[in-house]
């Protein structure tokens, strides 16, 4: 069964410009989280979806971060303008809740490999 | 509000000690789940092991075993004949049972090096 995939891995850009990342859940997971992960620190939730309802984007910066995704399967995180302090790496994962059949893994969260976002 | 603490920033052990990694939780629902995951130098977080609140069961797979304390709330990962691929930064984290709390809140991580 294929992971979390992410892209891009990596991304370079100047303050002030705008960036998007995409990602691909697990096939059939329902729910697919946005975590921001700064240097030294645990990841942070930035956004919740299940299907493509958002279910809880309370620490969204909502002035220059969106996210979406339409049709309940893959998901884009923009960020516009970047701002220097937007460096970190933003790690998508998804889990099966809301899915029929889940069972008792039905809220495991697992992870795709993480864009490394630097903001010069 | 739900937090998770590892007080633990850093540890080196030499191949073949034994480590326990500490993870202590706060939390006001009754029903809720603790996980560890492993964050190797290559970045992807890899799950562990996931535990709900109804469930104090240690548990033991491999050279892994977590031990659940409810009344002390903590929930700790030991590490038995540890080994240089084990060195890794490893997080603890809480979810809740509630729909809009199902996100998971992470501590600071603990740093693991395992020297050959």
């Amino acid at each position: 069964e294929a992971g979390v995939a992410q892209s891009p891995r990596y991304k370079i850009i100047e303050k002030r410009q705008s960036v998007a990342f995409w990602c691909n859940p697990i096939s059939g997971h329902a729910t697919l989280y946005w975590y921001q992960q700064i240097l030294g620190q645990g990841p942070k939730l930035l956004i919740q979806f299940q299907n493509n309802g958002v279910v809880d984007d309370s620490q969204l910066p909502k002035d220059r971060f969106s996210a979406e995704r339409l049709k309940g399967v893959d998901s884009t995180l923009k960020i516009q303008p970047a701002k220097l302090e937007d460096s970190a790496v933003y790690l998508c994962a998804s889990s099966s809740y809301g899915l029929a059949g889940a069972g008792k893994a039905w809220n495991t969260q697992y992870f795709g490999p993480g864009t490394r976002l630097t903001v010069l | 509000a739900q937090k998770v603490t590892q007080a633990q920033t850093e540890i080196s052990v030499v191949e073949k000690e034994d480590v326990t990694l500490d993870c202590v939780y706060e939390t006001r629902d009754t029903t809720y789940y603790l996980f560890w995951y492993k964050q190797p130098p290559s970045g992807e977080l890899v799950f562990l092991i996931r535990r709900n609140s109804f469930d104090e069961q240690n548990e033991i797979s491999g050279r892994y075993s977590w031990n659940f304390q409810k009344s002390t709330s903590s929930f700790n990962f030991t590490i038995t004949a540890s080994q240089v691929v084990d060195s890794a930064v490893y997080f603890c984290a809480l979810s809740e049972a509630h729909p809009g709390r199902r996100a998971l809140t992470f501590g600071s991580g603990t740093r693991l090096q395992v020297q050959p």
